[in-house]
């Protein structure tokens, strides 16, 4: 089945240093590409949408320039922290439409960030 | 925005027991899915479901979205089935999340 693959799967970092979450699909086109965020024991709340090769939409209260996000592959789309504080300290996670089937999301392991 | 309400909150089973989770949207929705999230964070998806019934083994769900609810079935649960269960309408706005533990 389709597979996203998201790296890394934890990351441990200092205030004020950048992190970049990668998230490839391994066998699909992933045209467009969703971001989460989830804090503990809550739900997942939709950051972005990214579509390749064009600007990625963000989520009202989503600071852009501070969650940079790059879709320039068919295959691949980035998320940085940037100048990350411990308040950015979650759980990310990325997910793609597969088109296998109506409405089939296949979603990447998630990344742990902890900010220090 | 449209609101997603799950309930229960937190549900404790016996292995072998059945539940029914349910989540309530607050407006018109064309789709709807239940995901499941393990204990270490993977999402999977379970149904797309934005109306009538379907069932895959031993879980089932029903949507009635003229009621704006739907439900997920699950039989003869398992430990495998711990974790959260999401439900997400529209361009995936998750509900606030059932989470299940199922004790031997």
């Amino acid at each position: 089945g389709a597979v996203v693959s998201q790296h890394p799967s934890r990351v441990i970092c200092k205030s004020g240093t950048s992190v970049k979450i990668e998230c490839r699909s391994l066998d699909f086109q992933a045209t467009t590409m969703f971001w989460y965020r989830q804090f503990p024991k809550q739900s997942l709340m939709l950051m972005a949408t990214s579509n390749e090769g064009s600007k990625a939409t963000y989520e009202q209260g989503v600071e852009k320039d501070k969650f940079l996000i790059n879709h320039a592959s068919l295959t691949l789309s980035t998320l940085t922290v940037t100048s990350a504080h411990p308040e950015d300290s979650s759980f990310y996670i990325c997910s793609s439409e597969t088109g296998q089937g109506l409405y089939g999301y296949t979603f990447g392991s998630g990344t742990r960030l902890t900010v220090v | 925005g449209i609101q997603v309400e799950q309930s229960p909150p937190d549900l404790i089973l016996q292995e072998g027991a059945n539940s029914t989770l349910r989540c309530n949207f607050s407006d018109s929705v064309n789709n709807l899915q239940w995901f499941h999230q393990n204990p270490w964070g993977q999402l999977i998806n379970l149904f797309y479901i934005p109306s009538g019934t379907k069932q895959n083994g031993r879980l089932s769900a029903t949507t009635v979205a003229t009621e704006r609810y739907s439900l997920l079935y699950i039989s003869s649960s398992q430990t495998t089935d711990s974790g959260v269960y999401f439900c997400a309408v529209r361009e995936l706005t998750f509900g606030t999340g059932t989470r299940l533990q199922v004790m031997l």
